[in-house]
């Protein structure tokens, strides 16, 4: 089955540096990659997601980058912000909406 | 639309006793999903509905564990008998299809 890795579990970054986070996959056929954005005691929430059959998508301050090959894809934050501190999730499907694998998350901590 | 409905917010119960969480999923959305979120496992899926029919419960983890979905606006996971090791958060979420899952607040279960 899928498994989703992701690097680093924590990253504490100065605001309104760039923060980038990295997930791994093992399951070639997945073709959709959604973030999810945790808050401490709240519910994820999606923030960005990717498609297979694009390389690149961009929100803001919010870009995800998708390399098939490698099997990876990567989450970047520009500018970033107190309010951008929380748990960020990847996750990768082989059917789209269905059956998410998430990664393990990576705690950000932007310091003032 | 008020989103994914779970409830209770929060429950305490005593090992041995039955605990039924409740979702109410967002109108129109096909397919169903029931996570356990943990520290040291992360966000576990544990059984995925699709139009109202268990699709996936390879996720659950022993026969403790049942979920229903008797029609496409209602869905209960039941545990019986509890354990303390099933304390934790448990999410459910919908989503459209081809598209990421929205999230409930969650049920965060204490099995003393």
């Amino acid at each position: 089955g899928e498994n989703v890795e992701q690097h680093p579990s924590t990253l504490s970054v100065q605001e309104g540096d760039s923060a980038v986070i990295k997930c791994t996959y093992s399951d070639s056929a997945s073709n959709y990659f959604p973030w999810y954005k945790q808050e401490l005691g709240k519910r994820p929430q999606l923030i960005i997601d990717i498609r297979s059959n694009v390389g690149e998508k961009k929100d803001q301050r919010i870009a995800v980058t998708l390399n098939k090959t490698a099997k990876h894809f990567s989450l970047h934050i520009t500018e970033t912000q107190p309010e951008d501190s929380a748990v960020y999730f990847c996750a990768a499907s082989v059917n789209y909406g269905q059956n998410f694998v998430f990664g393990p998350g990576t705690r950000l901590s932007v310091l003032p | 639309d008020a989103g994914v409905i779970q409830s209770p917010r929060h429950e305490v119960t005593e090992m041995g006793q039955e605990v039924t969480l409740r979702c109410k999923p967002i109108s129109g959305h096909d397919y169903l999903f029931w996570y356990r979120q943990t520290m040291m496992r992360g966000l576990e899926l544990l059984i995925y509905f699709n139009n109202n029919v268990p699709i996936d419960d390879s996720g659950m983890p022993e026969d403790r564990f049942s979920a229903k979905m008797p029609n496409a606006s209602f869905s209960t996971l039941k545990i019986q008998p509890s354990e303390p090791r099933d304390s934790a958060v448990y999410f459910c979420a919908s989503s459209p299809d081809l598209d990421g899952y929205t999230f409930g607040s969650g049920t965060r279960l204490t099995v003393v």
